[in-house]
């Protein structure tokens, strides 16, 4: 079966500090990759998705970038962290698009000091 | 583009009472569609979708939606809460493409 891993769960961070949280996927290939951000009382924001290695579409523009190094790993980072940045980060898959439903990680819970 | 509006930001809610949520969206093309829930500091789990076929639609933990293409509404029930139910619900929707596009998402919240 498939499973993504997303770490760390938790990370407090100061501002101007730099960024990087992981994804991974297991159990399945060439996945749809994809970044969401989660403000507290609010829906998901699509940041980044990616439907290959290398393939990175932004979503909105912001102080944050996203790689894809590897077929099943999907990175988000900064250089450059802000206030604004705070909140919680998700990753998610797809087999494909449309009738293929998003599977999403754990979530990481970001704090800007 | 196609957008989701959840009608309840939060639905309180007796144990063992049912509960409905409301989902509608708006879209010039069909749609997929899904419900997720979110346990604190969780991701979202996906409890149903809605593709094609039969309206109503059965997910886990004894969920159901139902799925009306003349008023553009997909809602989420349950017969029979539990405390554990309690958590975010979120409708999300699909045009066919990468996008799924999310509601703002309704707390429940199960009271013994």
């Amino acid at each position: 079966s498939q499973t993504i891993h997303q770490w760390p769960a938790t990370l407090v961070q100061p501002v101007g500090s730099p960024l990087s949280l992981e994804c991974t996927v297991e159990g399945t290939s060439n996945p749809n990759l994809y970044w969401y951000r989660q403000a507290a009382g609010r829906g998901l924001q699509l940041l980044f998705y990616s439907v290959g290695i290398g393939q990175i579409s932004s979503e909105v523009p912001q102080n944050l970038s996203a790689s894809r190094p590897q077929d099943r790993q999907f990175i988000l980072s900064s250089k450059k962290l802000l206030l604004s940045d705070s909140g919680f980060y998700l990753c998610a898959w797809s087999g494909g698009v449309g009738s293929q439903p998003q599977h999403f990680g754990d979530g990481t819970r970001l704090s800007i000091l | 583009a196609q957008s989701v509006t959840q009608l309840d930001s939060q639905v309180p809610v007796f144990e063992e009472a049912p509960v409905e949520l409301r989902c509608n969206y708006s879209s010039s093309v069909s749609v997929y569609l899904f419900w997720y829930v979110q346990y604190p500091n969780q991701g979202l789990q996906l409890l149903l979708k809605y593709l094609s076929g039969s309206t109503l639609v059965k997910g886990i933990n004894g969920f159901e939606a139902e799925f009306n293409k003349s008023q553009t509404s997909f809602h989420l029930r349950k017969p029979s809460v539990h405390i554990s139910d309690t958590a975010e619900y979120f409708c999300a929707v699909s045009e066919g493409d990468y996008k799924l596009s999310f509601g703002a998402g309704t707390t429940v919240t199960v009271r013994a």
